[in-house]
């Protein structure tokens, strides 16, 4: 069965980076694209980022483009989120979810993982 | 960006009960329209991609119709596992954006 596990979250301080992993099995995980998804503390659910199933594409909501970037290693089944000049709105629990696929498009998620905490704070 | 604007935001329903949320769009997104359920703790869940097609695995008494602007997602007859809440996502346009969410309660 499909499993996305991340790992990688943790508390950092306004400025820093961060580096989320997300280790896919279950499927064939060059075959699909990527996203990421995050949730704040009390808030709705927000598209981050997607990459396409050879990491060619890569698509960003405006809120981190520029700061963070989307990259997989297909030959580890693993997706990757740098996360640089973290903010304080970029608390969140962040979720990689494998792309479903209808019609051509790759923008739902048929698949999520558990999720991982990132607290930016000083 | 589409904003996609969910209601209610909450409903209190009973086991049996037919349950409809409704799910709008800033724009017109064809029937490029998902639904998810999310249970504190876990993972969301698909459980209707493309307006109405149902994902593998999820239960017939989910269902969902609309196109352009105007969606439903309706439990037929609610089941104690179905206390959730449910997220629309419009899938047509980035940044591809969620709706606020419909926590079903139990009555």
């Amino acid at each position: 069965q499909v499993q996305l596990v991340e790992s990688g979250g943790g508390v950092v301080q306004p400025g820093k980076s961060l580096r989320l992993s997300c280790a896919a099995s279950g499927f064939t995980f060059s075959n699909y694209g990527m996203h990421w998804v995050r949730q704040a503390p009390g808030k709705g659910l927000e598209w981050v980022a997607i990459i396409s199933y050879d990491g060619t594409n890569k698509y960003y909501v405006d809120s981190v483009k520029g700061r963070f970037t989307i990259s997989r290693d297909n030959s580890k089944n693993t997706l990757y989120l740098q996360m640089n000049s973290l903010r304080a709105e970029d608390t969140a629990v962040y979720y990689c979810a494998k792309a479903g696929q209808w019609l051509g498009s790759e923008y739902f998620f048929d698949y999520w993982g558990q999720g991982t905490l990132v607290t930016v704070s000083s | 960006d589409i904003q996609m604007t969910q209601s209610p935001s909450s409903l209190s329903a009973s086991v049996g009960d037919r349950v409809t949320i409704t799910c709008r769009a800033s724009r017109t997104i064809s029937n490029y329209l998902n639904w998810y359920q999310r249970k504190p703790g876990k993972a969301p869940k698909l459980l209707i991609y493309g307006t109405s097609n149902l994902q593998s695995g999820v239960p017939s008494r989910f269902s969902g119709s609309g196109s352009g602007t105007d969606f439903t997602l309706t439990i037929s007859s609610l089941q104690p596992e179905d206390f959730a809440t449910y997220y629309c996502q419009q899938s047509y346009y980035t940044p591809l954006t969620f709706g606020g969410g419909t926590k079903v309660e139990i009555k």
